[in-house]
């Protein structure tokens, strides 16, 4: 059964400190994502990756930085963290498309992680 | 801007059909994607429609019509299980993915 898991359902950390979210996946897939979910919004993309060491800048990435030193494992880092971005955070991966369009392909998601910052 | 907008809660009854609409204003499509999404669980792929009409997946299908800007799934024999919110994504010309709110869908005996 393929799967992404996400190193923590719920987490909460204080305002300041560097949070660390990490994400792995079994799939052998090429694309990685990371988004935040939070109520009455869709889904706004933080970060994505298409391989091993490439990054490249969602909706909303400031506040955020992100690592792919292996191709299963995506992490989102947060510098300094703060109360607004207290939120749902979900990766998910996807392969690759024919013609290299990231976002024709379906994505799976990992189960999410619950962030607090207080 | 682009937008998508689906409604925010749906009520239906065990063994109903019920339709969930999406309408989107996007620069340009290339494609509409469903997902299920159950309470504290990740969103997991329903359907995918890049051309009009209607696809059937068992108790799901989903439509679409480029030329109105429209999609809807299709839920038929309601299980208490398809209680879940439902996800509507659209490609646009720039291959960027825009995701409504979802709908939460809430079945009842």
């Amino acid at each position: 059964d393929v799967k992404v898991t996400q190193s923590s359902r719920y987490l909460v950390k204080r305002t300041g400190e560097k949070v660390f979210l990490e994400c792995v996946q079994d799939m052998d897939h090429e694309n990685m994502f990371w988004y935040r979910q939070d109520p009455g919004l869709g889904l706004r993309l933080i970060y994505f990756s298409y391989d091993v060491k490439m990054k490249e800048k969602g909706d909303i990435p400031e506040g955020y930085s992100v690592s792919r030193e292996k191709k299963e494992r995506f992490s989102l880092i947060l510098e300094s963290a703060s109360t607004n971005q207290t939120s749902m955070y979900l990766c998910a991966s996807s392969s690759l498309s024919s013609s290299g369009a990231l976002t024709i392909i379906p994505q799976f998601f990992g189960p999410g992680t619950r962030l607090t910052v207080l | 801007g682009q937008n998508i907008d689906q409604p925010t809660e749906m009520t239906a009854t065990e063994g109903a059909i019920v339709q969930i609409n999406c309408t989107y204003q996007t620069s340009g499509f290339n494609g509409l994607f469903w997902y299920q999404q159950h309470a504290g669980e990740a969103p997991t792929f329903l359907s995918y429609n890049v051309l009009d009409g209607l696809e059937e997946k068992g108790r799901f299908s989903s439509f679409l019509s480029r030329s109105k800007g429209y999609s809807y799934l299709l839920l038929k024999e309601l299980q208490m299980k398809d209680s879940a919110s439902y996800l509507c994504a659209v490609t646009d010309s720039n291959y960027q993915l825009i995701w409504g709110a979802g709908t939460k869908l809430i079945i009842k005996p």
